[in-house]
């Protein structure tokens, strides 16, 4: 079965540290990794990740995959109470266009 | 910026009553998703669509629900006869090729 682990679970930090989540993955047909944050409603999409290797960057938040040991990291430097959210991977198991495995998530919350 | 859209934003139903929930997937793109995601839990599969059809459904998508995409634009997921555990978030989603979501159905049966 294909799985999806994401930790902490939930994080609390304060406004201006840098936090890493972490997913790691177990899969039969791996594609791509995919990042979503969730804060009241629909997952916003934020990076997807299909080369080991080859870092994404969007403004303050950066991620990474790693094929070979079958994870990914999800980076935030500088953070804001605006990143708190639930951070959301998903792997797409198959041939692209299939269904999603999501993880539980990581529940940031970011104190002023 | 194109978007998937789903209306409405909130359903309450009685058990045992059928809703429809619909959803307008960003035009140009071929394949659409229900996902669902229990208050607490994680975003689950239910089905997902392409050339008018059931492409892939998850065990959750039972003989109580269907989807349908009435005309061009409309992707809909029925369900036949609510239950308790039916209550949950239902999100769409629809892709060319990274899959896009809707802001969600939040479907509470009493």
């Amino acid at each position: 079965e294909d799985k999806v682990v994401q930790s902490p679970l939930s994080l609390v930090v304060h406004e201006g540290d840098t936090v890493t989540l972490n997913c790691s993955y177990e899969v039969t047909n791996f594609r791509s990794l995919l990042w979503y944050k969730q804060e009241k409603k629909a997952p916003t999409f934020l990076f997807m990740l299909t080369s080991s290797g080859i870092e994404k960057k969007s403004g303050r938040l950066s991620s990474i995959l790693d094929k070979k040991e079958l994870f990914s990291i999800l980076n935030i430097t500088a953070t804001q109470t605006g990143d708190s959210a639930v951070y959301l991977c998903a792997v797409d198991a198959n041939s692209g266009n299939t269904p999603l495995v999501f993880g539980k998530g990581t529940r940031l919350s970011v104190i002023a | 910026e194109p978007e998937v859209t789903q209306t409405p934003s909130h359903q309450v139903t009685q058990m045992g009553q059928e809703v429809i929930l619909r959803c307008v997937p960003i035009s140009n793109h071929l394949y659409f998703y229900w996902y669902r995601q229990i208050l607490g839990q994680k975003v689950e599969f239910l089905v997902s669509f392409y050339n008018n059809e059931i492409s892939e459904k998850s065990e959750i998508f039972d003989d109580q629900f269907s989807v349908e995409r009435p005309d061009g634009s409309n992707f809909t997921l029925k369900i036949r006869s609510t239950k308790l555990e039916d209550s949950a978030m239902y999100f769409c989603a629809s892709s060319s090729y990274t899959q896009y979501f809707g802001p969600g159905t939040r479907l509470t049966v009493l």
